[in-house]
């Protein structure tokens, strides 16, 4: 079956400092979704990465899908306090949804 | 609000008893999904509604486990004899339509402990 590795699992950095997550698939993904989950929150969509090497941004946050659709990256620029969270990516094979393993990350003042 | 609502949003309950925990999604959202996230964890498919379709049960853990949608809108995931593992967050999510290419919209979740 389709498996979709995310890591880190936990990434503290300093305020200020760039922060990475990464999700690898062991085969092709027609699209992927991220969804960042404040602590006590619920997840809220980002963003939907379609094409092959699709680069897309957001204030800060750049977020790629590799040429072969197997994987995709969030990165953040300059983090801030606000950006405490964890980040998922997601995608779905068919009519079924399903969540990466998440990114904590902890942004210290 | 025009949200996705779940109820209750914390039930504690001990084991052995039935649950049935509730979730309104989004007006006009045909498409929805219950997941269950444990602490410090991923969130866990469950189940699907796609209008009036039959559901897609594959992420069900248990034959305690099921649910219902009624007239394509509210949905109710009933769990019976509780276990301990059962304790975690279970969310609620909808979506225009079904597959990846629509963003999800969750609920705050209800926060489930057994005693």
């Amino acid at each position: 079956g389709q498996q979709v590795m995310q890591i880190p699992q936990y990434q503290h950095v300093q305020e200020g400092e760039d922060f990475t997550t990464y999700c690898n698939s062991s085969t092709t993904l027609s699209n992927i979704q991220w969804y960042k989950q404040r602590p006590g929150g619920h997840p809220v969509f980002l963003i939907q990465l379609v094409k092959s090497g699709e680069v897309k941004k957001q204030k800060r946050l750049t977020f790629q899908f590799g040429e072969a659709k197997k994987n995709s990256s969030l990165h953040i620029t300059a983090t801030q306090t606000t950006d405490v969270g964890t980040y998922f990516c997601a995608w779905s094979p068919g009519n079924q949804f399903y969540f990466g393993t998440g990114t904590s990350l902890t942004v210290i003042p | 609000g025009a949200g996705v609502s779940q109820s209750p949003s914390n039930k504690v309950t001990e084991k052995g008893k039935d649950v049935e925990l509730r979730c309104d999604p989004i007006s006009g959202h045909t498409a929805l999904y219950w997941y269950r996230q444990s602490l410090g964890q991923g969130l866990e498919f469950l189940i699907y509604f796609q209008g009036n379709s039959a559901p897609d049960k594959s992420g069900l853990p248990s034959d305690r486990f099921s649910a219902e949608r009624t007239g394509g809108s509210v949905s109710t995931l009933t769990i019976q004899r509780t276990q301990q593992e059962d304790s975690a967050v279970y969310l609620c999510a909808s979506s225009l339509t079904t597959g990846g290419n629509q963003p999800q919209h969750f609920g705050d979740g209800t926060r489930l402990s057994i005693l």
